[in-house]
């Protein structure tokens, strides 16, 4: 039972380098979304994405990009990192229950920008 | 828009004790209401939800959630708290039209012996 698996665990940047975390679920669920966890502030919705084509901003979409072209993989772009990104980002989906669905997380990648 | 607000950042209490962690929303039509558990380094995991009927919610390991339409809270509760309770906890709520949860700042439950 892999459910939602992301990588890397863990990542190091340097300011304005780039890189993707990848997410993949293998529940067919149609939705998925990456969060960022910071101390006191929670999750924020960075994008996400109700199906394979689809996708739409969250509340910090700046200085990320999604794509969405199969069901199963949501990869998440830092374009030019920068050290206000630095933080614990998750990814989560949902399925068949639409709106009252609860989300399932992956474990979690910690993003270090230096 | 949609919001959630946790006013504690962190509970205490003894094992043994019932224990509440505090939740209150605003949405603009009907909320769905969530509550999740993240352990230290981990992922969160859903514990319960409110979506309609019995306003008293049973999830899982033992917690419950009273939703009051009213107060617009969604209190999180357990009779009986355990050391390994000890985690952080999320409510998040979404707007019956909304595609989006949006989740509070969490509180830290501590269970002491």
């Amino acid at each position: 039972n892999a459910g939602v698996t992301q990588t890397p665990k863990f990542q190091v940047l340097k300011t304005g380098q780039s890189m993707t975390l990848q997410c993949a679920q293998d529940m067919n669920h149609e939705y998925m979304s990456w969060y960022r966890q910071d101390p006191g502030m929670g999750l924020r919705l960075i994008h996400y994405s109700v199906g394979a084509g689809i996708t739409d901003q969250g509340e910090v979409p700046n200085g990320y990009n999604v794509s969405r072209s199969t069901t199963e993989d949501f990869p998440l772009r830092l374009l030019s990192a920068a050290p206000s990104q630095t933080s614990v980002y998750f990814c989560a989906s949902t399925g068949t229950g639409g709106n009252t669905g609860e989300l399932f997380f992956g474990e979690g990648s910690r993003l270090t920008v230096l | 828009a949609q919001s959630v607000a946790q006013p504690e950042d962190q509970v205490n209490v003894a094992e043994g004790n019932p224990l509440t962690v505090k939740c209150t929303y605003s949405v603009s039509g009907n909320p769905y209401l969530f509550w999740y558990v993240q352990y230290p380094n981990r992922g969160l995991q859903f514990l319960l939800k409110y979506i309609t009927g019995d306003n008293l919610v049973k999830g899982s390991y033992g917690f419950e959630a009273e939703f009051n339409k009213s107060q617009t809270s969604f209190h999180l509760k357990k009779p009986s708290a355990l050391v390994s309770d000890s985690a952080l906890y999320f409510c998040a709520v979404r707007d019956s039209a909304a595609s989006k949860l949006t989740f509070g700042t969490g509180t830290r439950l501590q269970v002491t012996l």
